[in-house]
Protein backbone atom coordinates (compact mmCIF):
# COMPACT_ATOMS: atom_id res chain seq x y z
CA UNK A 1 0.00 0.00 0.00
CA UNK A 2 0.90 3.16 -0.34
CA UNK A 3 1.21 5.88 1.73
CA UNK A 4 1.95 9.54 2.39
CA UNK A 5 3.08 11.42 5.20
CA UNK A 6 2.44 15.09 6.03
CA UNK A 7 4.34 15.54 9.46
CA UNK A 8 3.67 19.49 9.50
CA UNK A 9 -0.12 20.00 9.96
CA UNK A 10 0.50 23.47 10.35
CA UNK A 11 2.68 26.16 9.33
CA UNK A 12 3.07 30.01 9.22
CA UNK A 13 5.55 32.15 6.66
CA UNK A 14 5.89 35.86 6.80
CA UNK A 15 4.84 37.68 3.54
CA UNK A 16 8.02 37.71 1.03
CA UNK A 17 10.19 35.09 2.81
CA UNK A 18 10.58 31.47 2.35
CA UNK A 19 8.83 28.35 3.77
CA UNK A 20 9.41 24.87 2.83
CA UNK A 21 6.34 22.01 3.58
CA UNK A 22 7.92 18.28 4.06
CA UNK A 23 6.53 15.07 2.28
CA UNK A 24 7.16 11.61 2.97
CA UNK A 25 5.85 8.64 1.07
CA UNK A 26 6.22 4.68 0.98
CA UNK A 27 6.20 2.99 -1.79
CA UNK A 28 7.72 0.02 -3.48
CA UNK A 29 6.63 1.13 -6.91
CA UNK A 30 9.90 2.30 -8.89
CA UNK A 31 7.68 4.56 -11.63
CA UNK A 32 5.88 7.20 -9.99
CA UNK A 33 4.66 10.77 -10.35
CA UNK A 34 4.19 13.18 -7.04
CA UNK A 35 2.30 16.19 -6.72
CA UNK A 36 1.68 19.12 -4.37
CA UNK A 37 -1.67 20.33 -4.54
CA UNK A 38 -3.25 23.91 -2.93
CA UNK A 39 -6.50 24.06 -1.42
CA UNK A 40 -7.29 27.91 -1.09
CA UNK A 41 -10.45 28.56 1.71
CA UNK A 42 -12.11 28.53 -1.36
CA UNK A 43 -11.74 24.59 -1.60
CA UNK A 44 -10.79 24.35 -4.47
CA UNK A 45 -7.98 21.85 -5.19
CA UNK A 46 -5.47 23.56 -7.65
CA UNK A 47 -2.31 21.83 -8.79
CA UNK A 48 1.10 23.96 -7.69
CA UNK A 49 3.78 20.97 -9.50
CA UNK A 50 4.76 17.33 -10.17
CA UNK A 51 7.50 15.69 -10.43
CA UNK A 52 8.20 12.62 -12.27
CA UNK A 53 10.05 9.82 -10.27
CA UNK A 54 12.63 9.08 -12.92
CA UNK A 55 13.20 12.41 -13.26
CA UNK A 56 16.72 13.59 -11.07
CA UNK A 57 16.00 17.40 -11.76
CA UNK A 58 13.98 19.10 -9.36
CA UNK A 59 10.52 20.47 -10.53
CA UNK A 60 10.11 24.06 -10.76
CA UNK A 61 7.24 26.59 -11.19
CA UNK A 62 8.29 30.14 -10.55
CA UNK A 63 7.98 30.47 -6.86
CA UNK A 64 7.52 27.24 -5.96
CA UNK A 65 10.16 24.24 -6.82
CA UNK A 66 10.50 20.92 -5.20
CA UNK A 67 13.34 18.87 -3.08
CA UNK A 68 12.55 15.26 -4.60
CA UNK A 69 14.98 12.62 -2.47
CA UNK A 70 13.83 9.58 -4.46
CA UNK A 71 16.35 7.20 -1.49
CA UNK A 72 14.92 8.48 0.86
CA UNK A 73 11.47 8.76 0.00
CA UNK A 74 10.93 12.45 0.50
CA UNK A 75 9.60 15.16 -1.43
CA UNK A 76 9.46 18.72 0.26
CA UNK A 77 7.75 22.02 -1.29
CA UNK A 78 9.67 25.08 -0.99
CA UNK A 79 7.94 28.35 -1.73
CA UNK A 80 9.90 31.47 -2.09
CA UNK A 81 8.85 35.23 -1.59
CA UNK A 82 5.84 33.98 0.00
CA UNK A 83 2.36 36.18 -0.72
CA UNK A 84 -1.15 36.25 0.91
CA UNK A 85 -2.25 34.43 -1.80
CA UNK A 86 -0.58 31.30 -0.83
CA UNK A 87 -2.33 30.81 2.44
CA UNK A 88 -4.01 27.62 1.66
CA UNK A 89 -4.06 23.95 2.79
CA UNK A 90 -1.29 21.79 0.61
CA UNK A 91 -1.63 18.58 0.09
CA UNK A 92 1.27 16.20 -1.22
CA UNK A 93 0.14 13.64 -3.16
CA UNK A 94 1.36 10.18 -5.03
CA UNK A 95 0.28 9.14 -7.96
CA UNK A 96 0.86 5.14 -9.03
CA UNK A 97 -0.53 3.15 -12.27
CA UNK A 98 -2.52 -0.02 -12.02
CA UNK A 99 -3.32 -1.86 -15.38
CA UNK A 100 -5.65 0.56 -17.28
CA UNK A 101 -6.09 3.00 -14.37
CA UNK A 102 -4.44 5.68 -12.14
CA UNK A 103 -5.25 7.12 -8.68
CA UNK A 104 -3.67 10.09 -6.71
CA UNK A 105 -3.20 8.92 -2.91
CA UNK A 106 -2.86 12.29 -0.43
CA UNK A 107 -1.32 12.98 2.38
CA UNK A 108 -3.44 14.52 5.43
CA UNK A 109 -2.44 18.30 4.80
CA UNK A 110 -0.34 20.91 5.65
CA UNK A 111 -2.37 24.83 6.43
CA UNK A 112 0.11 27.10 5.57
CA UNK A 113 -0.55 30.74 6.62
CA UNK A 114 1.08 33.92 5.18
CA UNK A 115 1.47 36.68 8.03
CA UNK A 116 1.49 39.99 6.50
CA UNK B 1 -10.42 27.50 -13.81
CA UNK B 2 -9.52 24.01 -13.96
CA UNK B 3 -12.53 23.00 -16.91
CA UNK B 4 -14.07 20.63 -14.77
CA UNK B 5 -17.55 21.55 -13.79
CA UNK B 6 -19.40 19.99 -11.01
CA UNK B 7 -23.49 20.80 -9.85
CA UNK B 8 -24.58 21.36 -7.55
CA UNK B 9 -22.32 23.22 -5.77
CA UNK B 10 -24.30 22.97 -1.90
CA UNK B 11 -27.06 20.43 -1.23
CA UNK B 12 -28.64 19.75 2.24
CA UNK B 13 -30.86 17.02 2.17
CA UNK B 14 -32.04 14.86 5.07
CA UNK B 15 -30.71 10.93 6.41
CA UNK B 16 -31.80 8.35 4.41
CA UNK B 17 -32.87 9.57 1.08
CA UNK B 18 -30.21 9.86 -2.22
CA UNK B 19 -28.85 12.43 -3.92
CA UNK B 20 -27.20 12.44 -7.67
CA UNK B 21 -23.77 14.50 -8.25
CA UNK B 22 -23.05 15.38 -11.49
CA UNK B 23 -19.78 16.13 -13.35
CA UNK B 24 -18.73 17.52 -17.12
CA UNK B 25 -14.89 16.27 -17.19
CA UNK B 26 -12.63 18.93 -19.32
CA UNK B 27 -12.76 19.00 -22.80
CA UNK B 28 -11.17 15.65 -24.37
CA UNK B 29 -10.48 14.10 -21.16
CA UNK B 30 -11.28 10.34 -21.01
CA UNK B 31 -11.27 9.75 -17.70
CA UNK B 32 -13.20 10.29 -14.84
CA UNK B 33 -12.38 10.54 -10.99
CA UNK B 34 -14.45 11.04 -7.61
CA UNK B 35 -13.13 11.71 -4.30
CA UNK B 36 -14.31 12.67 -1.30
CA UNK B 37 -13.10 15.10 1.49
CA UNK B 38 -14.36 14.75 4.72
CA UNK B 39 -12.79 15.93 8.31
CA UNK B 40 -12.31 13.07 9.83
CA UNK B 41 -11.46 11.09 6.83
CA UNK B 42 -9.44 13.15 4.62
CA UNK B 43 -9.23 13.14 1.05
CA UNK B 44 -10.33 9.67 0.13
CA UNK B 45 -10.73 8.09 -3.67
CA UNK B 46 -13.86 6.55 -4.73
CA UNK B 47 -13.65 5.81 -8.02
CA UNK B 48 -12.08 5.88 -11.49
CA UNK B 49 -14.03 5.42 -14.98
CA UNK B 50 -12.22 6.07 -18.14
CA UNK B 51 -14.03 6.25 -21.46
CA UNK B 52 -17.06 4.55 -19.89
CA UNK B 53 -15.71 2.21 -18.19
CA UNK B 54 -14.87 1.50 -14.28
CA UNK B 55 -11.12 0.90 -13.73
CA UNK B 56 -10.51 1.30 -10.49
CA UNK B 57 -12.43 1.42 -7.26
CA UNK B 58 -11.21 3.08 -3.66
CA UNK B 59 -12.88 3.02 -0.19
CA UNK B 60 -16.24 3.61 -1.87
CA UNK B 61 -19.30 2.36 -0.03
CA UNK B 62 -21.96 0.39 -1.59
CA UNK B 63 -24.55 2.81 -0.99
CA UNK B 64 -22.67 4.84 -3.28
CA UNK B 65 -22.71 4.28 -7.12
CA UNK B 66 -21.22 6.01 -10.13
CA UNK B 67 -21.16 5.97 -13.54
CA UNK B 68 -20.33 7.51 -16.62
CA UNK B 69 -21.85 8.27 -19.79
CA UNK B 70 -21.20 8.00 -23.60
CA UNK B 71 -20.49 11.80 -23.57
CA UNK B 72 -18.63 11.34 -21.02
CA UNK B 73 -19.85 13.51 -17.88
CA UNK B 74 -20.10 11.30 -15.01
CA UNK B 75 -22.67 11.06 -12.26
CA UNK B 76 -22.12 9.70 -8.50
CA UNK B 77 -25.39 8.15 -6.43
CA UNK B 78 -25.43 8.23 -2.79
CA UNK B 79 -28.05 6.49 -1.04
CA UNK B 80 -29.80 5.93 2.26
CA UNK B 81 -27.40 8.88 3.26
CA UNK B 82 -26.07 9.18 6.66
CA UNK B 83 -24.87 11.54 8.75
CA UNK B 84 -21.46 10.71 8.06
CA UNK B 85 -21.58 11.11 4.16
CA UNK B 86 -21.66 14.99 5.04
CA UNK B 87 -18.58 15.97 2.78
CA UNK B 88 -17.33 17.89 -0.39
CA UNK B 89 -17.23 15.97 -3.18
CA UNK B 90 -14.94 15.82 -5.72
CA UNK B 91 -14.94 15.39 -9.69
CA UNK B 92 -11.61 15.15 -11.37
CA UNK B 93 -10.65 14.36 -14.73
CA UNK B 94 -7.78 13.68 -16.67
CA UNK B 95 -6.52 12.92 -20.80
CA UNK B 96 -6.54 9.26 -20.03
CA UNK B 97 -5.01 6.47 -17.83
CA UNK B 98 -0.91 6.89 -18.33
CA UNK B 99 0.73 7.53 -15.57
CA UNK B 100 2.21 10.93 -15.12
CA UNK B 101 -1.84 12.14 -16.35
CA UNK B 102 -2.47 15.74 -14.56
CA UNK B 103 -5.78 14.94 -12.35
CA UNK B 104 -7.49 18.49 -12.20
CA UNK B 105 -10.20 18.97 -9.67
CA UNK B 106 -13.62 20.63 -9.89
CA UNK B 107 -14.79 23.16 -7.30
CA UNK B 108 -16.68 20.36 -5.72
CA UNK B 109 -20.03 19.33 -4.29
CA UNK B 110 -20.77 20.00 -0.79
CA UNK B 111 -22.94 17.68 0.41
CA UNK B 112 -24.40 18.24 4.08
CA UNK B 113 -27.06 15.78 5.50
CA UNK B 114 -29.41 16.40 8.26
Amino acid sequence: AQTVTQSQPEMSVQEAETVTLSCTYDTSESNYYLFWYKQPPSRQMILVIRQEAYKQQNATENRFSVNFQKAAKSFSLKISDSQLGDTAMYFCAFMKTQTGANNLFFGTGTRLTVIP
Amino acid sequence: DSGVTQTPKHLITATGQRVTLRCSPRSGDLSVYWYQQSLDQGLQFLIHYYNGEERAKGNILERFSAQQFPDLHSELNLSSLELGDSALYFCASSVGTGIGNTIYFGEGSWLTVV
